[in-house]
């Protein structure tokens, strides 16, 4: 059974660094693309960032480059997101999300919050 | 980037109506077009693939159509359990991007 498990989250100031870690169990993790979805409080999902397999390409959202980096370590099946300069408005449920052939999401974590305020 | 924009944003109907909800992307994205449901207090769960093909586990009341830049998820007789927010999320070009989302609700 394909398993996601997020944490790392918590309650930061702004300015300050957090990071992210997904535990990932039942499937062969170095074959497969991952990606962060992140979901305000009652809003909508965006889609934050994603890894190729071996991690040799990453993307990422307008709203979080060149402050966030997403990495992974196929020898532990977990997959981080290194998030600096935290804003108000990344505060947010993060979501684990595996992509199947690089396109749908078919495996969702729980989420962990980030809630960054002062 | 590519602008997902679903239609409505709301949508408040009686159990076994006919739900339509709309998705258009600012440019061609093919078939690259995917569905999610999620309940209050839950993670999205997938609905639709590649704008059509239907997911196993998933009733057959729930379908996809379109390609290029208009899609449509269609629930055909709803379900009180479906009341949910429904997103629409493409794959042709990162960075991938999702619509706002459309909620619905019983009457």
């Amino acid at each position: 059974e394909v398993q996601l498990l997020e944490s790392g989250g918590g309650l930061v100031q702004p300015g300050v660094s957090l990071r992210l870690s997904c535990a990932a169990s039942g499937f062969p993790f170095s074959s497969y693309a991952m990606t962060w979805v992140r979901q305000a409080p009652g809003k909508g999902l965006e889609w934050v960032s994603g890894i190729t397999g071996f991690g040799g390409s990453t993307h990422y959202a307008d709203s979080v480059k060149g402050r966030f980096t997403i990495s992974r370590d196929n020898s532990k099946n977990t997959l981080y997101l290194q998030m600096n300069s935290l804003r108000a408005e990344d505060t947010a449920l993060y979501y684990c999300a595996r992509p199947y052939s690089n396109a749908y999401f078919d495996h969702w974590g729980l989420g962990t919050l980030v809630t960054v305020s002062s | 980037e590519i602008v997902l924009t679903q239609s409505p944003d709301f949508q408040s109907v009686t159990p076994k109506d006919k739900v339509t909800i709309t998705c258009r992307a600012s440019q061609s994205i093919g078939g690259n077009l995917h569905w999610y449901q999620q309940k209050p207090g839950q993670s999205p769960k997938l609905l639709i693939k590649y704008a059509s093909q239907s997911i196993s586990g998933v009733p057959s009341r729930f379908s996809g159509s379109g390609s290029g830049t208009d899609f449509t998820l269609t629930i055909n007789s709803l379900e009180p359990e479906d009341v949910a927010a429904y997103y629409c999320h493409q794959s042709s070009t990162f960075p991938q991007t999702f619509g706002q989302g459309t909620k619905v609700e019983i009457k």
